[in-house]
């Protein structure tokens, strides 16, 4: 496989669930983020990681917990959502945090809240 | 507060029918500005990064265009193929690679 590879693609849920959303790359990338991307509105960070290291938790409810094992994979655990959770979560991976490197998304999960 | 204004919110041109998206950008120490393709169902798919005033990319039909405020996206002799939605983003002067994306532009090239 090649690129960025994210499962499940589809996945729902009640708000007492647990579940886990997983990705992982074969770019040989050492930057991940986590992103989620609602209708209507604009694409938002909500986690990086470089070198297995969280830098950035950009104001997430705790109810998301990253991990980050090693520089292939990331997941994203999810608990007690609310129905505004809904949503396409996006993983992407750049070489580095660099300026000069692009970051290479998904396909994202579809994730739906009852 | 760095902040990324997409225009117009969707576009509606006829083959062949050439025209630009524009994207305005706020953002202390732009560090790169980068354009992605989505189509429905599927992620960003990049492609450019500029980073300085007067910088030109090109890929076919595509041309991306940067100044100190804004970058445009010109599509020339657009085909079917290239409708999607059309996202901007910068990267400011966070060290953490965090990019700030404008909403979109969604493309419908009509045959």
């Amino acid at each position: 496989e090649t690129g960025v590879t994210q499962t499940p693609r589809h996945l729902v849920m009640g708000m007492t669930n647990k579940k886990s959303l997983k990705c992982e790359q074969h770019l040989g990338h050492n930057a991940m983020y986590w992103y989620k991307q609602s209708a209507k509105k604009p694409l938002e960070l909500m986690f990086v990681y470089s070198l297995e290291e969280r830098v950035e938790n950009n104001s997430v409810p705790s109810r998301f917990s990253p991990e980050c094992p090693n520089s292939s994979h990331l997941f994203l655990h999810l608990h007690t959502l609310q129905p505004e959770d809904s949503a396409l979560y996006l993983c992407a991976s750049s070489q580095d945090l660099g300026f000069r490197q692009p970051q290479h998304f998904g396909d994202g999960t579809r994730l739906s809240i009852l | 507060e760095d902040q990324v204004t997409q225009s117009p919110e969707a576009l509606r041109l006829q083959e062949g029918e050439s025209s630009s998206l524009n994207c305005s950008y706020t953002v202390s120490g732009l560090r790169g500005l980068f354009w992605y393709r989505q189509d429905p169902g599927k992620g960003p798919e990049f492609l450019f990064t500029l980073y300085s005033a007067g910088e030109e990319k090109e890929k076919e039909r595509l041309k991306a265009t940067l100044t100190k405020k804004e970058s445009f996206l010109h599509i020339t002799a657009p085909k079917p193929e290239d409708s999607a939605t059309y996202l901007c983003a910068v990267l400011g002067s966070s060290n953490t690679g965090k990019l700030i994306f404008g909403q979109g532009t969604t493309l419908q090239v009509k045959p």
